[in-house]
């Protein structure tokens, strides 16, 4: 049972470049969300989505783009990569939505350098 | 602005003995808290919740206090375990936001 998977783990990036990370889940749950990890900071949502078809902003969505078109993954894209996008990202899953205390399953995280 | 605060980036106990973290909120429309546990190189992983209605949950070692109009909960964890050894984030919800506070990095020592 894989859970949640993120492809890929690691990159560098130049400025200006653009990238997608992949998200993929196999437990068909509706929600799933990108956080962004940076020291001495907690995990802050980038943006998430409620259902296929389906996409929201969260707390830091500027330089993001993201897209949902099947249940089962979640992208995200970075158009122009900046230095300040440097970050562990993580992708989170859940059956029902985490406000309501549901748990969130998370990936092993992608780790971006942007140089 | 952080409005979840973990005032300590790390903690460091004896094995058998009791690990007690701590976490701070501003916000007092967070009616939702949540434990989650990271070990290197992985994603977080969830370990426990409590709801605003409630002022203690428990699950086996671990127990999540919550004193609302201090806006304050902690996690006891006893007796601890080096495979404890982790970074512990808290989280708070409201309908429309969740917040994660910095992390404390746990070490259990044999």
């Amino acid at each position: 049972n894989a859970g949640v998977t993120q492809t890929p783990k690691f990159r560098v990036l130049k400025t200006g470049q653009s990238m997608t990370l992949l998200c993929a889940q196999d437990m068909n749950h509706e929600y799933m969300y990108w956080y962004r990890q940076d020291p001495g900071m907690g995990l802050r949502l980038i943006h998430y989505s409620v259902g296929e078809g389906t996409t929201a902003k969260g707390e830091v969505p500027d330089g993001y783009n993201v897209s949902r078109l099947k249940k089962q993954n979640f992208l995200l894209g970075l158009e122009s990569a900046a230095p300040s996008q440097t970050s562990v990202y993580f992708c989170a899953s859940s059956l029902g939505t985490v406000l309501r205390g549901t748990e969130a399953f998370f990936g092993q995280g992608t780790r971006l350098t942007v140089v | 602005d952080q409005q979840v605060k973990q005032n300590s980036p790390s903690l460091s106990v004896q094995e058998g003995r009791i690990s007690i973290l701590n976490c701070d909120y501003t916000n007092s429309m967070f009616d939702y808290f949540l434990w989650y546990k990271k070990y290197p190189a992985e994603g977080p992983t969830f370990l426990i919740s409590i709801s605003s209605i409630k002022d203690k949950n428990e699950d086996g070692r671990f127990t999540v206090f919550l004193n609302k109009s201090a806006k304050h909960l902690s996690l006891h964890i006893v007796p601890s375990q080096p495979g404890d050894s982790a970074v512990y984030f808290c989280a708070a919800a409201d309908n429309n936001d969740m917040r994660f506070g910095a992390g404390t990095r746990l070490t259990v020592k044999p």
